[in-house]
């Protein structure tokens, strides 16, 4: 199992363009996250999912846009990037609600210029 | 919403000492959460536990749900156990949105 994919590592953006964070899991998870964090903060949910055809808003939507229209796929997508939007982004999945173990992606650096 | 805090925020040791990192919650659980965050970024997840302990290696977790605080001991501490501990709580009792603490960064000193 390769767990959590997300793509790409890393990335810079100008003010206004947009661009699509790419997550994968291949554990048949129903949950899958996104957070970002940003420094000396702890993770904040941007948007989650908890099954196909399913999303719902987390903490910090603003700005981002998601879909999920297979099991496996969650993509992140930003529109007319900010410099607040400058962060390390993660993708997380587990089986179902928050009693289970959660597996994260290896993180996105993103930096809008 | 579940507030949560970590202690310390910082904390350094030398090479074997014995580590307890605290994690305090508000609202009441089905469980926490401890990750681990290395320095190149990646997180995973170490423990997940509603009550008791749990021990993996010279990791150790236990959790005392009446007083809403867990701790996370390292035994026999190493360099590469450098990294930041964050601990994660579901925002609502039975919950799928996590909240996180702040983390713990740890740095073992050879």
């Amino acid at each position: 199992n390769a767990g959590v994919t997300q793509t790409p590592k890393f990335r810079i953006l100008k003010i206004g363009q947009s661009m699509t964070l790419q997550c994968t899991q291949d554990m048949n998870h129903n949950y899958m996250y996104w957070y970002r964090q940003d420094p000396g903060m702890g993770l904040k949910l941007i948007y989650y999912s908890v099954g196909a055809g399913i999303t719902d808003k987390g903490e910090v939507p603003n700005g981002y846009n998601v879909s999920r229209s297979t099991t496996e796929d969650f993509p992140l997508r930003l529109e007319l990037a900010a410099p607040s939007q400058t962060s390390v982004y993660f993708c997380a999945s587990s089986y179902s609600q928050g009693g289970n173990t959660i597996y994260f992606g290896e993180g996105s650096w993103l930096t809008v210029v | 919403k579940n507030e949560v805090e970590q202690s310390p925020q910082n904390l350094t040791a030398q090479e074997g000492e014995f580590i307890t990192i605290n994690c305090s919650y508000s609202v009441g659980i089905s469980a926490l959460h401890w990750l681990q965050q290395h320095p190149g970024g990646g997180i995973v997840s170490l423990f997940m536990l509603s009550s008791g302990k749990k021990k993996h290696g010279r990791l150790i977790a236990t959790i005392n749900i009446q007083e809403k605080h867990s701790s996370l001991h390292i035994t026999a501490s190493h360099p590469r156990d450098s990294a930041v501990y964050i601990c994660a709580v579901p925002s609502n009792f039975g919950n799928e949105k996590l909240t996180f603490g702040t983390g713990t960064r740890l740095t073992i000193i050879p």
